[in-house]
């Protein structure tokens, strides 16, 4: 079946810290993967998506990069701001669409000024 | 400039009761889904929608009904409230077309089954 792990938090950091939450899949065919962020109180929004090998995918100073050779979408910042504190989440979808996406259980980042 | 509005935000429910959370979206995408997230398990696919009249079932369905009447709405229902459906639920919209589409979710309603 399909599946997502991520690191589990939470994660704590001094604003500036280089940031990293990991990812990691099982999926039966080639998916597409995404970065979801959920800010509090809100709903989730896409953060970045990569759709096949070795792309990499950013936004607003996060990166990722899909990794087939070991299954991995790890998220990565070079500097992390107080406003970055949230829920991330990995997903992917293999169906047409991404109306079936599949979710890791999310890692919740805070950011100490 | 709506986007996917879900209603209500917060309901109470006591075990037994029926009710029917409302989600409606303005972007006429076809694609319609509804997920739960649980703390530790992420968001689950509850049922999903490929186009009005057609829907299908996700991951975790049980207890759970829904239609599709029209393209902008999907009401989720529950038809006897259990402890176990308190959660956070989130319904999402998709343009069909590609694997990499981005979903577009509401800011989620926040059930409790006393």
């Amino acid at each position: 079946g399909n599946s997502v792990t991520q690191m589990e938090g939470p994660v704590t950091l001094s604003e500036e810290a280089f940031l990293t939450i990991n990812c990691t899949y099982t999926a039966t065919g080639y998916p597409s993967l995404f970065w979801y962020v959920q800010y509090p109180g809100e709903g989730l929004q896409l953060l970045l998506k990569a759709t096949k090998a070795d792309d990499k995918g950013s936004n607003k100073g996060f990166e990722a990069t899909y990794r087939k050779e070991t299954t991995s979408f790890h998220l990565e910042k070079g500097s992390v701001q107080v406003s970055d504190s949230a829920v991330y989440f990995c997903a992917l979808s293999v169906a047409q669409g991404a109306q079936k996406l599949v979710f890791g259980q999310g890692t919740r980042l805070t950011i100490n000024p | 400039n709506a986007g996917v509005t879900q209603t209500p935000k917060f309901q109470v429910l006591k075990t037994g009761q029926s009710m029917t959370l409302q989600c409606a979206q303005d972007m006429n995408h076809e694609y319609m889904s509804w997920y739960r997230q649980d703390p530790g398990m992420g968001l689950r696919l509850i049922h999903y929608s490929v186009g009005a009249g057609i829907t299908d079932q996700g991951e975790v369905p049980n207890g759970y009904n829904v239609s599709r009447s029209t393209t902008e709405d999907f009401p989720l229902r529950l038809l006897s409230a259990a402890p176990s459906q308190t959660s956070v639920y989130f319904c999402a919209s998709t343009p069909p077309g590609r694997r990499n589409t981005e979903a577009f979710f509401g800011q989620g309603t926040r059930l409790t089954v006393v």
